[in-house]
């Protein structure tokens, strides 16, 4: 079973920042937090992932609460590119069982 | 190269064919996967392939028949397959260690 719950929907307009939040109350402490996105009909594309410390690349940000129960996901100027559905995945480090949950579908709005 | 390129990008089948699909990767990955997606559902892991050894078969069906010839190809066989086997079939490679999964376009397989 997936390791994770996300709002099934948000609404984000463009310019603005998209704020993601993923629930992983479980996790453990070889535990990972990765991001993906599902642009219609193509394959996951990776975002950014983390264990403990914040993390940003050019694409968004990732905050990881202090106790890892909880992370979010920062797009910090949505465009209408930026429509997808946003997958937050907990995964052992070393291992190979990718378990996606159902998603936040983000629908930036122009 | 980072790419994962999979073929035929649409198949249609019948229940009594047998069909092939393909994925390839020249990134070095020495994992690789098979995924199913049902419509407006998350992908779901079916098999992983370590240094071309099956690692992970997630209780699949024997219909669906993996296989892994060297280290950048790998094939998902397909017989007797029913209509609610019909999804989006992603290959994905990567993904071992802290290191990120790179997913193939997919196949969009339709079974009659």
């Amino acid at each position: 079973d997936a390791k994770t719950t996300q709002p099934p929907s948000m609404d984000c307009a463009e310019g603005r920042a998209a704020n993601l939040p993923c629930n992983h109350s479980t996790i453990s402490g070889n535990e990972y937090v990765y991001w993906y996105r599902q642009i219609h009909s193509q394959g996951p594309q990776y975002i950014i992932h983390g264990l403990k410390n914040n993390e940003t690349n050019e694409m968004a940000s990732l905050i990881i609460t202090e106790d890892r129960k909880s992370s979010t996901l920062i797009l910090p100027h949505a465009t209408l590119r930026d429509t997808a559905v946003y997958y937050c995945i907990v995964k052992t480090s070393g291992t190979y069982k990718y378990i996606f949950g159902t998603g936040t579908r983000l629908k930036v709005l122009a | 190269d980072t790419e994962v390129t999979q073929t035929p990008k649409h198949l249609v089948m019948g229940m009594t064919n047998k069909k092939s699909l393909k994925c390839e990767q020249h990134m070095g990955h020495r994992a690789m996967y098979w995924y199913k997606q049902k419509a407006k559902k998350p992908p779901e892991l079916m098999f992983v392939y370590s240094y071309e050894k099956l690692s992970i078969n997630e209780s699949v069906p024997s219909r669906f028949s993996p296989e892994c010839p060297n280290s950048s190809l790998l094939n998902l066989h397909l017989h007797a397959l029913q209509p609610e086997d019909s999804a989006l079939y992603l290959c994905a490679s990567g993904g071992s260690s802290y290191n990120e999964q790179f997913f193939g376009p997919g196949t969009r397989l339709t079974v009659l």
